[in-house]
């Protein structure tokens, strides 16, 4: 079976260019995260949605960042204008239950520098 | 608030060393979790074990074993014989229902050589 599929892998930008990130969860998993990782601040919790409605978006740092889930089988993240300070790698993770039974899986993430 | 700790930043061992990563963890939650994760040089992270806090028996898993030690809120992870393999940065984090989120810690990157 496929895990879970991130593009792009890697994404150079210009601050103030508009990113998207992609992610295809696994089939069958329910629920779906965004994470994002730096040096400075290690793997911060984006937001997370089961059955495609958000649930909680708390750590979405600003307005600038947003995120869907279309559908079971599609989800991104979007950063409108980027800024250099959101150069990381973003990670998609789902799940087949919620955080506290099961595990996560991720995918490869999508490394991004915005210069 | 909940936090994890991982105060070794960096471990160098020689292959077939056994190897501990420290894990210390806070909460005020009588109910929580406890996972470990791997994350080798692509890139993704793995997951190796979740425990719950009503659970301490340690496990072992053919060369990891884990020691869970709520006296000490400590969740540590042993690799027996290590393996360069084995290299990668690994992550211990919590679940709480307070929090409604993973924590994870900072990270311990392990290196083993030959």
């Amino acid at each position: 079976d496929a895990g879970v599929i991130q593009s792009p892998r890697h994404e150079v930008t210009e601050m103030g260019q508009e990113v998207t990130l992609r992610c295809k969860p696994i089939s069958g998993h329910d629920y779906l995260f965004w994470y994002r990782q730096t040096m400075m601040r290690g793997l911060e919790l984006l937001i997370y949605f089961n059955n495609n409605v958000p649930i909680d978006d708390s750590g979405m740092p600003e307005d600038r960042f947003s995120a869907k889930m279309p559908n079971a089988s599609f989800s991104n993240l979007k950063i409108q204008p980027s800024e250099p300070r959101d150069s990381a790698v973003y990670f998609c993770a789902s799940s087949p239950v919620g955080l506290d039974v099961g595990e996560l899986f991720f995918g490869e993430g999508s490394r991004l520098t915005v210069l | 608030a909940q936090k994890v700790t991982q105060a070794q930043t960096e471990i160098s061992v020689v292959e077939k060393e056994d190897v501990t990563l420290d894990c210390v963890y806070e909460t005020r939650d009588t109910t929580y979790y406890l996972f470990w994760y791997k994350q080798p040089p692509s890139g993704e992270l793995v997951f190796l074990i979740r425990r719950n806090s009503f659970d301490e028996q340690n496990e072992i898993s053919g060369r990891y074993s884990w020691n869970f030690q709520k006296s000490t809120s400590s969740f540590n992870f042993t690799i027996t014989a290590s393996q360069v393999v084995d290299s990668a940065v690994y992550f211990c984090a919590l679940f709480t229902g307070t929090a409604s989120k993973l924590t994870f810690g900072t990270g311990t990157r392990l290196q083993v050589t030959l």
